[in-house]
């Protein structure tokens, strides 16, 4: 299947622990992207990376290191974990600079606890 | 600054009546502007974007740039349109989202 893929999907963790988050894409997007849904729902931009270089770095604490080995990998890793980290985190992937300019692909989302 | 805002948090109507979720933006430029939606605990799925001019699901929604809006309409809305939409502008190949509006349609 052609998609976005995130694990784990669910992941519960105790405070201060440090964890990862993986994210894959075989749709041959050049862009992959990290949002935040927190408990409110509101969505947010974390992170972008074209072609393996961030090209946008939200006000996120440095806790959050995103990680992109190639193009269709785009992984991020929290250190630190604190209760406020508890959100849905979803990853994306689109392509951009060619017409039609949309193909923009949002993972199942992984639900992040911190106890 | 580019934003886009949602006024609605909740609307809640009944079968069969239209339904209209609101969308206001501000940016500097031509906007790219699109409806996402994302039913119970599933991933976030587009519904529109407004460069095509599409209709799907009986929704459609008109870029109106004098009032810099895009409002998402329904004439009948249908249980099963029940979820959570959001209005996002594309800010620099990311999406800008707005709050959200929840929909609930009631039998």
């Amino acid at each position: 299947d052609t998609a976005v893929s995130q694990t784990p999907k669910y992941l519960v963790t105790q405070m201060g622990n440090d964890k990862s988050i993986k994210c894959e894409q075989n749709l041959g997007h050049d862009t992959m992207y990290w949002y935040k849904q927190d408990s409110k729902k509101f969505l947010k931009i974390m992170f972008s990376y074209n072609n393996k270089e961030l090209i946008i770095n939200e006000t996120v604490p440095n806790r959050f290191s995103p990680k992109s080995p190639d193009k269709a990998h785009l992984n991020l890793h929290i250190n630190s974990l604190e209760l406020g980290d508890s959100a849905v985190y979803f990853c994306a992937s689109s392509r951009i600079g060619t017409e039609p300019t949309y193909g923009y692909t949002f993972g199942s989302g992984t639900r992040l606890t911190v106890v | 600054a580019q934003r886009v805002t949602q006024p609605e948090k909740l609307l809640s109507v009944f079968k069969g009546a239209p339904v209209e979720l609101k969308c206001n933006y501000s940016y500097s430029g031509s906007p790219e502007l699109f409806w996402y939606v994302q039913y119970s605990r599933q991933r976030l799925q587009l519904l529109l974007r407004h460069i095509s001019r599409e209709s799907i699901k009986g929704f459609t929604a008109d870029l109106n740039k004098g009032e810099t809006s895009f409002h998402l309409k329904k004439p009948f809305a249908q249980e099963e349109d029940s979820a959570m939409y959001y209005c996002a502008l594309r800010d620099r190949g990311a999406l800008n989202f707005g709050k959200g509006t929840s929909l609930l349609v009631t039998p």
